[in-house]
């Protein structure tokens, strides 16, 4: 499978602990996108990147969140002293900016249980 | 700002019947919409979107700028057609391609 991938799968952690994602994108894709999607709702954005270059964070990516993409390859996304309201999938997805039509392809998420 | 609507969470049809999924939105630039489909199981992807005027699997969707909607319909629904469906919507003239998404709807098509 060639598609974005993203580990680990299931995550399951203790109020307070960091907790740290990992993001594979299509090869070449520039745009990497990480959404944020609780039970009942859509993918809500939370930050993007276009190679390295982090270029616009929701308000939603409070203090605890930050992300990164040093290589302009894979990205990670952190969430330092989880709440149970960080209980949620974690999609992301990428898109070759050079290519205007081209569709967001999501990975198959990770999905966060805060006890 | 820019808000996608979907105003049902739950649409049941039976095999054959038409379907319409309805969205609507809200943005004051020039919106692109989309249609993305969750099939169980699946990961989240694409079904259509407005400015290629085409049709997927059967489905179609005319983008309404007066009534600022862009519904999904299909004449006869089939089994294989059940499946959670987001409306999205990316502001084209920002360049920045985050799409914001409705909360989505799910289809049930009963035999």
């Amino acid at each position: 499978d060639t598609g974005v991938s993203q580990n680990p799968r299931h995550k399951i952690t203790k109020r307070g602990q960091n907790v740290t994602f990992r993001c594979d994108p299509i090869s070449e894709h520039n745009r990497l996108y990480w959404y944020r999607q609780t039970l009942g709702q859509g993918p809500e954005f939370l930050t993007y990147f276009q190679n390295e270059a982090q270029l616009e964070k929701s308000r939603l990516l409070s203090d605890r969140f930050s992300a990164e993409r040093p290589k302009g390859s894979f990205s990670t996304l952190e969430i330092q002293r989880t709440e149970q309201g960080d209980s949620a999938m974690y999609l992301c997805a990428s898109t070759p900016v050079s290519s205007y039509n081209s569709p967001l392809h999501f990975g198959n998420g990770t999905r966060l249980t805060v006890t | 700002a820019q808000r996608v609507t979907q105003p049902e969470k739950l649409l049941s049809v039976f095999k054959g019947a038409p379907v319409e999924l309805k969205c609507n939105y809200s943005y004051s630039g020039s919106p692109e919409l989309f249609w993305y489909v969750q099939y169980s199981r699946q990961r989240l992807q694409l079904l259509l979107r407005h400015i290629s005027r085409e049709s997927i699997k059967g489905f179609t969707a005319d983008l309404n700028k007066g009534e600022t909607s862009f519904h999904l319909k299909k004449p006869f629904a089939q089994e294989e057609d059940s499946a959670m469906y987001y409306c999205a919507l990316s502001p084209s003239d920002t360049g920045r391609r985050a799409l914001t998404f409705g909360s989505g709807t799910r289809l049930q098509v009963q035999p």
